[in-house]
């Protein structure tokens, strides 16, 4: 059973564009979501993460947003460029105690193709 | 600081071997957590260590174990090597809530 669901799989966007990738989840116990970039024979590298105490967090060109309601969380990529090309991942761990367990559930990724 | 290191980077086995993995993770970081990564299945957490204790364990058989030395460096092991064990395993070491991955070893089983 996927933990995290992870929209759309594959995703094209223009050189400017603005690239979206959403991921829903469905237990509450989640409380740490990260994002991952993952190029082509190499290891995920973390883009941002969000709480779900924070609506909208911002690092340069990533957004990420949080709806704890509807228990979705959204990467958006603005100013997208070719060399953002590459599988993205969304994850959600679990943090008790203040003692983050080492385990990220994660989506099944969306390979972003951007053309110049 | 030098990243998450992982050895080999490339390995050829056939079924029914069994292989080692290794993975030195950044220093001063005491978790390290495994994670196979295939096409079909995507990223699967395979274990974690803190302390040279294992903390969390994900749903793999016994085939795949592991272990943590003094030092944070790790180790697993598949042992009975079938098909479906090809994938890239990639290993991470934590510092707060932050994993920081290696490049992975691509395992192929022929």
């Amino acid at each position: 059973q996927q933990q995290v669901k992870q929209s759309p799989q594959s995703l094209i966007v223009q050189k400017g564009g603005i690239s979206i990738i959403n991921c829903a989840y469905e237990n509450t116990a989640f409380d740490y979501f990260p994002w991952y970039q993952q190029f082509p024979g190499k290891g995920p590298a973390l883009l941002i993460a969000i709480r779900p105490d924070v609506s909208e967090k911002k690092e340069g060109r990533f957004t990420s947003s949080f709806n704890k309601s509807a228990k979705q969380f959204s990467l958006h990529i603005m100013d997208s460029q070719p060399g953002d090309s590459a599988t993205y991942f969304c994850a959600a761990s679990i943090d008790r105690g203040g003692s983050t367990l080492g385990r990220l559930y994660f989506g099944r990724g969306t390979q972003l193709t951007v053309w110049p | 600081k030098a990243g998450v290191t992982q050895t080999p980077r490339y390995l050829i086995k056939t079924r029914g071997q069994q292989v080692t993995l290794s993975c030195s993770p950044i220093s001063g970081h005491r978790s390290v957590s495994w994670y196979q990564q295939t096409p079909g299945q995507g990223l699967q957490f395979l274990f974690e260590y803190f302390s040279e204790t294992q903390r969390n364990k994900g749903n793999f058989p016994g085939r795949f174990s592991g272990r943590q030395f003094s030092n944070s460096r790790s180790e697993m092991n598949v042992s009975t090597l079938e098909l479906g064990d090809s994938a890239l395993y990639l290993c991470a070491s934590m510092r707060r809530e932050t994993q920081y991955f290696g490049p992975g070893t691509r395992l192929l089983v022929l």
